[in-house]
């Protein structure tokens, strides 16, 4: 079965730095991969997804991710952090084509200090 | 468009009583679901739909019901509420192919 793991549960950034948020997956087919973000007391809307083709994946809001296979793992980065970014962040995965079963991560909640 | 409503907003019941939880979706998706979401657990996949007449379980069905008799409604059943089953359930939906699922607001329940 697949999973994912996303390291660190809280990650705190200065607005203007480097974002950098972990997923590492488990999956004994080739996955397809999504990042979440959930802003309080809202639903997840998707940031990006990998599916098949280009390794590095852009996102909405500046956010890209990168699939690389050999490390088994599906970053989700931006260059420069804004207040507006901080929310809960999930990684997802599914092997199934008609994506039927996702499987989240953990979330990784996202602060941003002025 | 309203995208995917779940209806109540906030609920809290008492160890046996019973609810269903509303989900509606205008956007004529086949695939609908029921996640429910708990600190340092993330979502985790209750039942599924892939259309009317169509329900298989996910991760965790256990005390949950769900049918589809329509394409625009999938309620969720707890027939014997317990404090295990206090979370925040998601609704989310999808069309065809590659299209990223649709989530609704949630609903808040709490079981004493």
């Amino acid at each position: 079965a697949q999973s994912v793991t996303q390291l660190g549960s809280h990650v705190s950034v200065s607005e203007g730095a480097l974002v950098l948020l972990r997923c590492n997956y488990s999956s004994s087919v080739p996955p397809y991969l999504f990042w979440y973000v959930q802003y309080p007391n809202q639903g997840l809307q998707l940031l990006l997804k990998y599916t098949t083709g280009a390794t590095l994946v852009k996102g909405i809001n500046g956010f890209e991710a990168e699939f690389k296979k050999s490390e088994t793992s599906f970053h989700l980065t931006k260059p420069s952090a804004h207040m507006s970014d901080a929310a809960e962040y999930f990684c997802a995965v599914t092997v199934n084509t008609g994506f039927q079963k996702l499987v989240f991560g953990t979330g990784t909640r996202l602060l941003v200090s002025p | 468009n309203a995208g995917v409503t779940q209806t109540p907003k906030f609920q809290v019941l008492k160890t046996g009583q019973s609810m269903t939880l509303q989900c509606a979706q205008d956007m004529n998706h086949e695939y609908m679901s029921w996640y429910r979401q708990d600190p340092g657990m993330g979502l985790r996949l209750i039942h599924y739909s892939v259309g009317a007449g169509i329900t298989d379980q996910g991760e965790v069905p256990n005390g949950y019901n769900v049918s589809r008799s329509t394409t625009e409604d999938f309620p969720l059943r707890l027939l014997s509420a317990a404090p295990s089953q206090t979370s925040v359930y998601f609704c989310a939906s999808r069309g065809e192919g590659n299209s990223p699922l649709h989530f609704g607001n949630g609903t808040r329940l709490t079981v004493t």
